[in-house]
């Protein structure tokens, strides 16, 4: 069955950086791509990008470009979400989820706090 | 990228029917079959109930329902039960991004 387990819990100052590793397996990892979907407490989810674990191509929600970047490790089917210059309403869960060319979430990782707090 | 639109909340008795809409525009829900649900529990990751509008992945019940009409698509969950009691949030390809709703609270009576 599809898995996908993300990284724990973080705590980051403002102005930090913060990067979040989501481990697939019971699927072929290069022939989906990875969705990236944050959660602020008690609001709704937002869309944060996409990568191809194909071919490590991206594309990124135009409010976070320039701060987020999003890689893939073939050898061990990890995906990876970075990003900088936190501020406290970045202070979210995030979700990593296997997802079709489109981007759309298929299945979907346990999540991960982060909190960005002075 | 302007989130779709569903009502804040809507309720239903058990064994009644309920309607969930998600509106959006010719950019997104009216120009693409990519339209997606999602169930999510409190403090539970999301779960995926529709996808390209209307499939449903294996093990959902078949009381999950998805339609679309132009720039809305719907969710119709029918004989409702105590545990449909969630969250449920539509999501929709827009050419290089996706948009999600605002989420929409489904309490049984």
């Amino acid at each position: 069955q599809v898995q996908l387990v993300q990284s724990g819990a973080e705590v980051k100052k403002p102005g930090a950086s913060v990067k979040v590793s989501c481990k697939a397996s019971g699927y072929t990892f290069t022939s989906y791509g990875i969705s990236w979907v944050r959660q602020a407490p008690g609001q709704g989810l937002e869309w944060m990008g996409w990568i191809s674990a194909y071919n490590g191509n991206t594309n990124y929600a135009q409010k976070l470009q320039g701060r987020v970047t999003m890689t893939t490790d073939t050898s061990t089917s990890t995906a990876y979400m970075e990003l900088r210059s936190l501020r406290s309403d970045d202070t979210a869960v995030y979700y990593c989820a296997r997802a079709d060319m489109s981007g759309y979430p298929l299945d979907w990782g346990q999540g991960t706090l982060v909190t960005v707090s002075s | 990228q302007s989130a779709l639109t569903q009502p804040a909340s809507v309720s239903g008795s058990p064994g009644q029917s309920i309607t969930i809409s998600c509106t959006g525009t010719s950019s997104d829900v009216g120009s693409y079959n990519l339209v997606s649900w999602y169930q999510q529990h409190p403090g539970k990751a999301p779960k995926l109930m529709i996808y390209e509008g209307s499939k449903r992945p294996s093990g959902v019940s078949n009381r999950f329902s998805g339609s679309k009409s132009g720039n809305t698509a719907s969710l119709t969950i029918s004989g409702l039960q105590a545990e449909d009691e969630a969250d449920y949030y539509c999501c929709s390809y827009a050419g290089s991004h996706v948009v999600f709703g605002g989420g929409t609270k489904l309490t049984v009576l």
